[in-house]
């Protein structure tokens, strides 16, 4: 079965300042995409990144980055420069190939404090 | 474009009713899934639609059901209605099948009493 841990129920950070969300997944597939979605209060679910596994380079959208790090099965995202409005869930998620259906890990909760 | 759009935004239900949700996918996308999110499980995949055919399903029971349009618009329906469907019921829709990204709807809020 695939699996996606996401080990930090709840962080905070201060604007400004860095933070990275951790992600595990579980998968005997090859051909798989990796994502990270955002939650705000207001419930709209919207990607921050996404990454192919067969791209061994690691994917940048702005202030968001991702460390892939495939032998380990780990996929963390990295914010930088924190916003207020980064405040939010944030869900990993994984598809594989020959699959319609994410898989989501259970969200680490994101506060950024001013 | 304009985005996924989901309808009604909120609704309120009695068990033993049914309901029936609507999304629109982004246009020119083909694919649209369903997802239903609660505290307790997390977002869970309830079904996929592709070219009017249902092409994936979840493990969730018969009562909920679900169609696509030609237009690629969805519906899905809970039939029989239990406390426990209460939940946030999100629609994604992605270009193709494979791999896609898939772009997330706001949401129906469904409460059933």
């Amino acid at each position: 079965a695939q699996t996606v841990t996401q080990s930090q129920p709840e962080m905070s950070v201060q604007e400004a300042e860095t933070v990275t969300l951790s992600c595990t997944y579980d998968t005997s597939e090859n051909n798989y995409y990796l994502f990270w979605y955002k939650q705000p209060p207001s419930r709209q679910m919207i990607l921050v990144i996404r990454q192919e596994a067969y791209k061994q380079q690691n994917a940048t959208e702005n202030r968001f980055s991702v460390n892939f790090q495939k032998a380990a099965k780990s996929f963390s995202l990295k914010i930088s420069d924190s916003q207020l409005g980064d405040t939010a869930m944030y869900f990993c998620a994984f598809i594989w190939s020959g699959s319609e259906k994410l898989v989501f890990g259970k969200g680490t909760k994101l506060t950024v404090n001013p | 474009k304009a985005g996924v759009t989901q309808t009604p935004r909120y609704l309120i239900k009695t068990r033993g009713q049914q309901v029936t949700l609507s999304c629109s996918p982004i246009s020119g996308h083909r694919s649209v899934s369903w997802y239903q999110q609660t505290p307790g499980q997390g977002l869970q995949f309830l079904f996929e639609y592709f070219s009017e055919t249902q092409r994936n399903k979840g493990n969730f029971p018969g009562r909920f059901s679900g169609r696509q349009f030609s237009n690629s618009r969805s519906e899905m329906n809970v039939s029989t209605l239990e406390l426990g469907d209460s939940a946030l019921y999100l629609c994604a829709s992605s270009f193709r099948r494979g791999q896609e990204t898939q772009y997330f709807g706001p949401g129906t809020r469904l409460l059933v009493l």
